[in-house]
């Protein structure tokens, strides 16, 4: 089956850790995006890659960073410098950046105690 | 602002009745437009979209509505189920701009069996 996943579903980490979500898609896509969701707030875009070793910031980039090895991977790390971590981050997929139905995985939520 | 409310607008519908669920957008220069349905706990799913060259879109069970001139966006629902309680994003982007969706904040609809 093609599709995107995420992986861990739940992720809990303390104060002042970098932790790494990850995302990989198995379509064959070129653009990858991340998003972080907040309760009654639309999805707001991290960062994004439209090919590979090649990455965007978006809206709200401050306290992530992002690589692109792999097409099929785009790994984001919340550092300690995010001073609000605690949210649900999607991943996202494209087949390009100027065909943008994106195709979402399941997301990750992300706790800091 | 933006972090007013944490609250989802809502719309609560009985099962069998139509469903109707509004999304005002920003951009003038917007020419494609998507309708997501999340499910709690999962990421976006498509449902349905339109271009600008259209004012009426449907699919199975849905019909997006598009109103240029006051920046529009309606997603009609026939019959409305239970299954189809869930948030309901709509999506906009200018391919004349960046390509990036933005989304709107959504709008959570209840279906009462």
């Amino acid at each position: 089956d093609g599709g995107i996943t995420q992986s861990p579903k739940y992720l809990f980490r303390k104060e002042g850790q970098n932790v790494t979500l990850s995302c990989e898609q198995n379509l064959n896509h070129d653009a990858m995006y991340w998003y972080r969701q907040d309760p009654g707030q639309g999805l707001r875009l991290i960062y994004y890659s439209q090919i590979v070793n090649d990455f965007q910031k978006g809206d709200i980039a401050e306290g992530y960073s992002v690589s692109r090895e792999k097409k099929e991977s785009f790994p984001l790390t919340v550092t300690s410098a995010q001073k609000n971590p605690t949210a649900f981050y999607l991943c996202a997929s494209s087949i390009g950046v100027f065909v943008n139905e994106q195709f979402f995985g399941p997301g990750t939520r992300l706790t800091v105690l | 602002g933006e972090n007013v409310g944490l609250h989802l607008p809502t719309l609560s519908v009985q099962e069998g009745d139509n469903s109707i669920i509004n999304c005002a957008y920003s951009n003038s220069a917007s020419d494609y437009f998507i309708w997501y349905k999340q499910e709690s706990g999962k990421g976006p799913q498509f449902i349905i979209d339109i271009r600008s060259n259209m004012d009426k879109r449907q699919g199975q069970r849905v019909t997006v509505l598009l109103n240029k001139t006051v920046k529009h966006l309606s997603l009609q629902i026939a019959a409305t189920q239970p299954g189809d309680s869930a948030v309901y994003f709509c999506a906009e982007i200018a391919s004349g701009g960046s390509y990036i969706p933005t989304f709107g904040r959504g709008t959570s609809l209840i279906v009462h069996p």
